[in-house]
């Protein structure tokens, strides 16, 4: 257990929609990060946010977006769904704001589009 | 074009053999991390290298950053199916500090 919780683990929805994927950090961590993973695109970066503000972003499209609240949890939302933003959508966080730093991260959603 | 180029993509070996993986870049890290994952969890960081020709080992796994800290190379010796994942590597390249670059992994599996 890396102390992340990601919320909710599966979701399918149709085209079009819009969802809201939930991120809680280890305790103490003010850096999180949000990933997606698909097959083809292995790991990719999406956006970071260190203590409320964003921090580095990465390959987010506009129709996503994302924030982190005062009690540190995040939020990634992704709007107007294609099939293709069906992938496993990770939260990660870690202590500081180095990429050298430990990235620990939860156990991802599962977003399918249908 | 993947700035973090793994290879093999995937592997497949019988327990108790040896097998080492790659990560190759043109660019210069300052650090690179190796990361397994296993179906249906997060990544999970193994190690950290810094220093060029640095070696660091975990058990049966044996990390190495090349000299130039342009590339990096994974060596397991024994497999084990538990070993079983996919192992990703990730870099921070030097001069910029704000994002890690990930590999797209090499797929590991071990079969008893």
């Amino acid at each position: 257990d890396s102390g992340v919780t990601q919320t909710p683990k599966h979701l399918i929805t149709a085209t079009g929609q819009r969802v809201t994927l939930r991120c809680s950090p280890r305790s103490g961590d003010l850096s999180v990060y949000w990933y997606q993973q698909s097959l083809d695109q292995g790991l990719q970066f999406l956006i970071q946010y260190y203590n409320g503000e964003e921090r580095a972003k990465g390959n987010i499209l506009e129709r996503f977006s994302a924030q982190q609240f005062p009690d540190l949890h995040s939020e990634l939302n992704l709007s107007s769904l294609e099939l293709g933003d069906s992938a496993l959508y990770f939260c990660a966080s870690s202590s500081g704001t180095s990429p050298g730093n430990t990235i620990y991260f939860g156990e991802g959603s599962w977003l399918t589009v249908v | 074009t993947q700035l973090l180029e793994q290879s093999p993509q995937f592997l497949s070996i019988q327990e108790g053999e040896n097998l080492t993986v790659y990560c190759n870049s043109s660019s210069v890290f300052s650090s690179l991390q190796w990361y397994r994952q296993e179906p249906g969890e997060g990544p999970v960081l193994l190690v950290t290298v810094v220093t060029g020709g640095e070696v660091k080992k975990l058990k049966r796994l044996t990390f190495q950053f090349g000299d130039a800290r342009k590339d990096s190379s994974l060596h397991i010796t024994a497999a084990q199916p538990g070993d079983t994942g996919l192992y990703l590597c990730a870099g921070a390249r030097a001069g910029n500090n704000r994002k890690l670059i990930w590999g797209l992994g090499t797929s590991l599996g071990v079969n008893p």
